[in-house]
């Protein structure tokens, strides 16, 4: 496709279900990362990927949240047992290249899936 | 990563030139400044990067001063479509760096008619 994808683009889950977050990145692109954005508030990193490889999950906030890129394009967020304080929008972004948050390498975001948690 | 502020909401008019200034005192050497612009219901988009002096492309133009110490994003002759959070980064290219970018709240800029 032409840019990131994110599915679903809304998910209203009961507190205590498990969520599936899928995100498919543009094709081609090594790096792929997760954020989380809480209303009102600039996204938060959570983890990041070059290829399969997950090389910073620094940022998950429990261990009820799993990331995962098996073949190195699609991945999936699951996050257990979910609480209210989960509620945000997941935002996936790639990028071309290896990862810096300098010069190049832009990243591309997608347009979120809203998770709401009652 | 070097901690940047800004405004937290600017208004301005069509057709008007906004400046939005941002403050990074302790921006590091190898730092880069970037902003990333940001509609509702979609994710970030980056705008422009930079990282001395003045930065230009088809959409804004960045200017670093000599310090590095600010920025400032320039939107030329706003239009409505302009409104928006807008986010100033700044990251640096260190191999131990996995490229994750650091948002603080960003501007929000209302443009009205």
């Amino acid at each position: 496709g032409a840019g990131v994808s994110q599915s679903p683009r809304y998910k209203v889950a009961k507190r205590g279900q498990d969520v599936a977050l899928r995100c498919d990145p543009i094709s081609g692109h090594v790096s792929l990362f997760w954020y989380q954005q809480a209303l009102g508030q600039g996204p938060e990193f959570l983890t990041y990927f070059q290829n399969e490889a997950q090389l910073d999950k620094s940022g998950l906030p429990s261990d009820r949240f799993f990331a995962e890129r098996p073949e190195g394009s699609v991945s999936t967020l699951k996050i257990q047992r979910t609480q209210q304080e989960d509620s945000a929008v997941y935002l996936c972004a790639s990028s071309l290249g290896l990862a810096t948050s300098g010069g190049g390498n832009e990243q591309f975001f997608g347009p979120g899936t809203r998770l709401t948690v009652l | 990563l070097a901690k940047t502020t800004q405004p937290i909401s600017m208004d301005s008019y069509e057709g008007q030139e906004v400046n939005i200034t941002c403050s990074h005192n302790n921006i590091a050497t190898n730092d880069y400044i970037t902003w990333y612009q940001q509609f509702p219901s979609q994710g970030p988009r980056f705008i422009i990067q930079g990282y001395k002096t003045k930065v230009t492309n088809e959409v804004a133009s960045l200017f670093i001063p000599a310090d590095r110490k600010s920025s400032t994003l320039s939107l030329p002759r706003v239009s409505l479509s302009d409104t928006a959070v807008y986010y100033c980064l700044v990251g640096d290219k260190h191999p131990s760096n996995t490229g994750k970018l650091i948002f603080g709240q960003g501007t929000t800029l209302q443009v009205k008619p």
